[in-house]
């Protein structure tokens, strides 16, 4: 079946470094990626996404990239701040009713 | 903004008992989904309803859920025989469109079976 595999589970950065975090999944039919950041008891926001036919997307600190092929993409977030800890998750959505999601990363900013 | 929302925020209920999940999506919004999250896991999807029917659901959801948009705004999840293991987080999200589009998350329900 569908699956999404994201790396690493845990991740400890100091505050103005960079993160990456990284997913690859298994549907080669998945056409649309989005990120998402959940702080600890709330609801998962969107933070940003990214579609199969772009392969690079950038707002602000955040940027993701697509690489079709290998089916692999990735979030960078740049100059990390404490606000940014929380647990990231990937997801891969294909044909707009069905998104499987990573198991997360939990992103530490140190201060 | 609008916003989806659901309730009860929290719901304990014993075992065998058969709960109800109520959530109200964006009032313009046509596609609905359910998920779950056991705590400290990953966010599970379970089903996606468009149209008054179901478009796609996964293993998880098996004979003991259902969904249902009873009018208008409402959009529920029955769980009729609960067991501990579905003792979790349980998120709403809505779209716009499909197809794929961003979905929208309710603040969620805890679901405590005992």
């Amino acid at each position: 079946g569908e699956n999404v595999e994201q790396h690493p589970s845990t991740l400890s950065v100091q505050e103005g470094d960079s993160a990456v975090i990284k997913c690859t999944y298994s549907d080669s039919a998945s056409n649309y990626f989005p990120w998402y950041k959940q702080e600890l008891g709330k609801r998962p926001q969107l933070i940003i996404d990214i579609r199969s036919n772009v392969g690079e997307k950038k707002d602000q600190r955040i940027a993701v990239t697509l690489n079709k092929t290998a089916k692999h993409f990735s979030l960078h977030i740049t100059e990390t701040q404490p606000e940014d800890s929380a647990v990231y998750f990937c997801a891969a959505e294909t044909g707009g009713f069905k998104t499987i999601f990573g198991a997360g990363t939990r992103l530490f900013v140190k201060a | 903004e609008p916003e989806v929302t659901q309730t009860p925020s929290h719901q304990v209920t014993q075992m065998g008992q058969e709960v109800i999940l109520r959530c109200v999506p964006i009032s313009n919004h046509l596609y609905f989904y359910w998920y779950r999250q056991i705590l400290g896991q990953k966010v599970e999807f379970l089903v996606s309803f468009y149209n008054n029917e179901i478009s796609e659901k996964s293993e998880i959801f098996d004979d003991q859920f259902s969904v249902e948009r009873p009018d208008g705004s409402n959009f529920t999840l029955k769980i009729r025989s609960t067991k501990l293991e579905d003792s979790a987080m349980y998120f709403c999200a809505s779209s716009e469109t499909g197809g794929p589009y961003e979905q929208y998350f309710g603040p969620g329900t805890r679901l405590t079976v005992t």
